[in-house]
């Protein structure tokens, strides 16, 4: 079956580390997004790519890093320029063609500084 | 620029009563509209949307939601509340265009009372 795939689950990061989240699709969509969730804030868009090899950043997009090399495949890099890296991340896909379904969501990673 | 208000961060109710789940959009274009569901520490899953056409959109597990553009109002509502139904709820609006970034709500968490 068609997804998204989020890993890993839980994520702990030591104070001045950079770190990597996964996320890749097998859906052929052709725009992918980053989220990041805190309690009652809901979701913020940290960056996303309409296309491969191009994307934009998102209202938070300071300390993080994301490449889009492949179609596929979408991973967002928390710097360490990132004070407050404690979070819920939620990586989701969409079409780009006019029938716009909304979006399919990763089940996500909780990324904890420790 | 887009903007999503849910109204109340919780909501509480009895089993088999009904449920309201208040939204409000700003939006200086037709909107998409949409409505997810998460259970603790999973991705959003989606409930139904609202795109073009009929304004009162049916989705899964019972739930409906009514676009009413008067109102800018997208109210989620199922007429009787199962324990399987506490989660928190979150409302979308992106522009009418494939591809744009999703705008959420901070969402609403409702609990279901035996």
């Amino acid at each position: 079956d068609g997804g998204i795939t989020q890993s890993p689950k839980y994520l702990f990061r030591k104070e001045g580390q950079n770190v990597t989240l996964s996320c890749e699709q097998n859906l052929n969509h052709d725009a992918m997004y980053w989220y990041r969730q805190d309690p009652g804030q809901g979701l913020r868009l940290i960056y996303y790519s309409q296309i491969v090899n191009d994307f934009q950043k998102g209202d938070i997009a300071e300390g993080y890093s994301v490449s889009r090399e492949k179609k596929e495949s979408f991973p967002l890099t928390v710097t360490s320029a990132q004070k407050n890296p404690t979070a819920f991340y939620l990586c989701a896909s969409s079409t780009r063609t006019d029938d716009f379904r909304g979006y399919t969501f990763g089940s996500g990673t909780r990324l904890t500084v420790v | 620029a887009q903007s999503v208000t849910q109204l109340g961060s919780h909501v509480s109710v009895s089993e088999g009563a009904l449920v309201l789940l208040r939204c409000n959009y700003s939006s200086s274009v037709p909107p998409y509209l949409f409505w997810y569901v998460q259970y603790p520490n999973q991705g959003l899953q989606l409930l139904l949307k609202y795109t073009t056409g009929a304004t009162l959109v049916k989705g899964i597990n019972g739930f409906e939601a009514e676009f009413k553009k008067s109102e800018t109002s997208f109210h989620l509502t199922k007429p009787s509340a199962h324990m399987s139904d506490a989660a928190e709820y979150f409302c979308a609006v992106s522009e009418s265009q494939a591809g744009t970034a999703l705008i959420f709500g901070k969402g609403t968490t409702l609990s279901v009372s035996s």
